[in-house]
C-alpha cells in the first residue's frame, strides 16, 4: 500500500512567487495534518482537515497560506506570494479517524521549499 | 499549552554502545508521548508511543522508552547502539481528546561512531 506521498520533494521560487504543496494521504486516512519545519527548529503543527473539513487550522501563519482538500482525498497548500521566512520543509502527515487514543500519523517525505 | 523540550540536539556514541535520547514534556492533561525518526531522505517514522498502561514502551529497532510522570520525561533508549541508527530522533506530545495534532520537540542527530 502506498504510503502518504507529497509533491514536488524541491521547490525552489524567488520571493513574491506563489507555490503550490500537494499531498495524497494514505488511502481511507480522513485525518489529514501539515507540519512545517523551518531550519533548526521543531516541526510545527499548521493545520488539520478531518475529509474536507479545517478541524484545527490554528498553526497557519498569516493569510498567505491556503489549504484545501478536495473532495476529502489529496490536499493542497498555496503560499502566496512567497517570503524569504517562508522556506523550510513542509510535512503532510495522515491517520485514520476515530482509532482511539494516540493514533499513528504516517508522514510524507515531506517538501523542502527554498524561497530566494 | 504542551512543550517538548529535547537536550542535546546532536549525539555522538560508539557502535555497540549505549543511546540514551532525552526528552521532558509540559502538558497540563495526561500526555500521549511519541518518538518519531527520520532516517534520510525519508519521511517520519514512529519508533514508539506512550498512550495509558505500562509505563515502559518498546518499539521498533530495539528501542524503548520509559514515562516517567514524577519527573515529566520519556527517554529514549537503546541498549546497543548500530551503524543504521544514525538519523534524527524527534520526541512529541499530543492530547488526544480528538485532535491528535503534534507538538514536537527540536530533534535530536545521532552520530554513530564505528
Amino acid at each position: 500500500e502506498a504510503g502518504v506521498t507529497q509533491f514536488p520533494s524541491h521547490s525552489v521560487i524567488e520571493k513574491g512567487q506563489t507555490v503550490t504543496l500537494r499531498c495524497d494521504p494514505i488511502s481511507g486516512h480522513d485525518n489529514l495534518y501539515w507540519y512545517r519545519r523551518v531550519m533548526g527548529k521543531e516541526i510545527k503543527f499548521l493545520l488539520h482537515f478531518v475529509k474536507e473539513s479545517k478541524q484545527d487550522e490554528s498553526g497557519m501563519p498569516n493569510n498567505r497560506f491556503l489549504a484545501e482538500r478536495t473532495g476529502g482525498t489529496y490536499s493542497t497548500l498555496k503560499v502566496q506570494p512567497a517570503e524569504l521566512e517562508d522556506s523550510g520543509v513542509y510535512f503532510c502527515a495522515s491517520s485514520l479517524l476515530g482509532s482511539g487514543a494516540g493514533t499513528e500519523a504516517f508522514f510524507g517525505q515531506g517538501t523542502r521549499l527554498t524561497v530566494v | 499549552a504542551q512543550s517538548v523540550t529535547q537536550l542535546g540536539s546532536h549525539v555522538s556514541v560508539s557502535e555497540g554502545a549505549l543511546v540514551l535520547l532525552r526528552c521532558n514534556y509540559s502538558s497540563s492533561v495526561p500526555p500521549y508521548l511519541f518518538w518519531y525518526v527520520q532516517y534520510p531522505n525519508q519521511g517520519l517514522q514512529l519508533l514508539l508511543k506512550y498512550t495509558t498502561g505500562a509505563t515502559l514502551v518498546k518499539g521498533i529497532n530495539g528501542f524503548e522508552a520509559e514515562f516517567k510522570k514524577s519527573e515529566t520525561s520519556f527517554h529514549l533508549t537503546k541498549p546497543s547502539a548500530h551503524m543504521s541508527d544514525a538519523a534524527e530522533y524527534f520526541c512529541a506530545v499530543s492530547d488526544g481528546f480528538g485532535n491528535e495534532k503534534l507538538t514536537f520537540g527540536t530533534g535530536t542527530r545521532l552520530t554513530i561512531i564505528p
